[in-house]
């Protein structure tokens, strides 16, 4: 079935501490993870993506790894600052159909 | 080059009446995608389109609620005889016709309340 399950539901953190956001897909023909960031009262936008044939992306304070034996794959945030908080949400790309199926969400506080 | 413009950005609507939910995609995609999103919850597949056709509405439910993305003009989403249980955030995006890259484009949204 589609499946992707995010963990935590909820992450607080200090200022310069950092955040990782963990996901799981069931389709093992999935092929494309993106992350996407969700402000409040605004629409998610994408900020990081990984594709199967690929292990680790890194953008500035941004990471993802993908583990496609376990179908895992995780969103790494260094060095987290306030302006970071939001709600985060991974998402795998299914190609029978041609959709993204997302998690349920990470809503990241970053503590001054 | 504007992004995904969704309109209203925000609808009340009394039970039994008629919502219409409009999407223009971003310049030169083909692909339209909606989703809703609950009060704190996460982003439900509803269904996909490409130019007048449905891909795939597996998300939607089987009635009161049809989308369509004709030729010309804009995607709609339509809920007839809402309930308050339709209460939601409705995103609409886009991609490329080369849709292999997967990457969707999110516009910022259309509030539905129903009273």
């Amino acid at each position: 079935g589609e499946n992707v399950e995010q963990h935590p539901s909820t992450l607080s953190v200090q200022e310069g501490d950092s955040a990782v956001i963990k996901c799981t897909y069931s389709d093992s023909a999935s092929n494309y993870f993106p992350w996407y960031k969700q402000e409040l009262g605004k629409g998610p936008q994408l900020i990081i993506d990984i594709r199967s044939n690929v292990g680790e992306k890194k953008d500035q304070r941004i990471a993802v790894t993908l583990n496609k034996t376990a179908k895992h794959f995780s969103l790494h945030i260094t060095e987290t600052q306030p302006e970071d908080s939001a709600v985060y949400f991974c998402a795998a790309y299914y190609n029978q159909g041609g959709k993204l199926i997302f998690g349920q969400g990470t809503e990241l506080s970053v503590k001054p | 080059n504007a992004g995904v413009m969704q309109n209203p950005r925000h609808l009340v609507r009394r039970r039994g009446q008629e919502a219409r939910l409009r999407c223009s995609p971003m310049k030169g995609h083909s692909h339209v995608y909606w989703y809703r999103q609950l009060p704190e919850e996460g982003l439900k597949f509803m269904v996909y389109l490409q130019k007048e056709n449905i891909i795939d509405e597996s998300g939607m439910p089987k009635e009161r609620f049809s989308a369509e993305f004709p030729k010309e003009g804009p995607s709609i989403l339509r809920i007839q005889q809402v309930v308050r249980g339709d209460s939601a955030a409705y995103f609409c995006a886009s991609s490329l016709l080369d849709w292999d890259t997967g990457e969707l484009f999110f516009g910022e949204g259309s509030r539905l309340t129903v009273l």
